[in-house]
């Protein structure tokens, strides 16, 4: 069982629809959790983190944790063609040494 | 904004030349990682350093190897490069258990 799975889609949704993004971890004693964007060719960027569980917004984004059920989300609300990219997952497990582990991402294609 | 930095950008070398990809991070972070990622996959972690004269090898083999005898700097080395190593080679740092990896632009490897 991999650390940190996703769904590697392609996950195709309408130009102003919610995309909705999954992600589980293996670790129960994960701490940290991480959501990056990755355009083809192009190194990954932070779009949110968190920490605790609950939901965290910023902007068009929310991103949902589930400790008990060891499970992180990403909402991506009026989804644009510019949201068209790789999305990855990434955590901390308790045991790697505060190792940053990655999914292996979902792409996501937003339709005009 | 994110102070780390990879060079070079793109390089083309032919079969059994020795190589050395700089990585380099003024951020002060303890963390450092290399990860390989060919188009449209996942990343893979090569090697991870904890910090100054620590680091392992990663989920995958790899036959590069790494020094960490500054903070600031993460060199990753081929002895002899081989087509097989054709990819992107992307280096990232962080610091602490909770805050996030910051990537550099990446190096596009390729061995003819």
């Amino acid at each position: 069982q991999k650390e940190v799975e996703q769904n590697s889609g392609p996950l195709s949704v309408p130009e102003g629809a919610i995309a909705s993004l999954n992600c589980t971890y293996s670790d129960r004693g994960s701490q940290s959790f991480f959501w990056y964007r990755q355009y083809s060719g192009k190194s990954p960027e932070l779009i949110m983190f968190i920490y605790s569980n609950g939901d965290k917004e910023d902007g068009r984004f929310t991103a949902q944790l589930n400790k008990a059920s060891q499970y992180v989300s990403l909402l991506i609300r009026d989804s644009q063609p510019s949201d068209s990219a790789t999305y990855l997952c990434a955590v901390i497990p308790s045991a790697s040494g505060n190792k940053l582990t990655f999914g292996g991402g979902t792409r996501v294609l937003v339709k005009p | 904004e994110a102070d780390i930095y990879q060079t070079p950008r793109y390089l083309v070398i032919g079969t059994g030349k020795k190589i050395t990809l700089e990585c380099s991070q003024t951020m002060g972070h303890d963390k450092m990682y290399w990860y390989q990622q060919d188009p449209g996959m996942e990343l893979h972690l090569i090697h991870y350093s904890y910090g100054v004269n620590s680091t392992e090898k990663g989920d995958l083999s790899s036959e590069s190897t790494v020094s960490r005898i500054r903070t600031e700097h993460f060199p990753l080395t081929l002895e002899s490069a081989r087509p097989s190593h054709t990819s992107q080679y992307l280096c990232a740092s962080s610091e602490g258990h909770k805050t996030e990896a910051f990537f550099g632009q990446g190096t596009r490897l390729t061995v003819v």
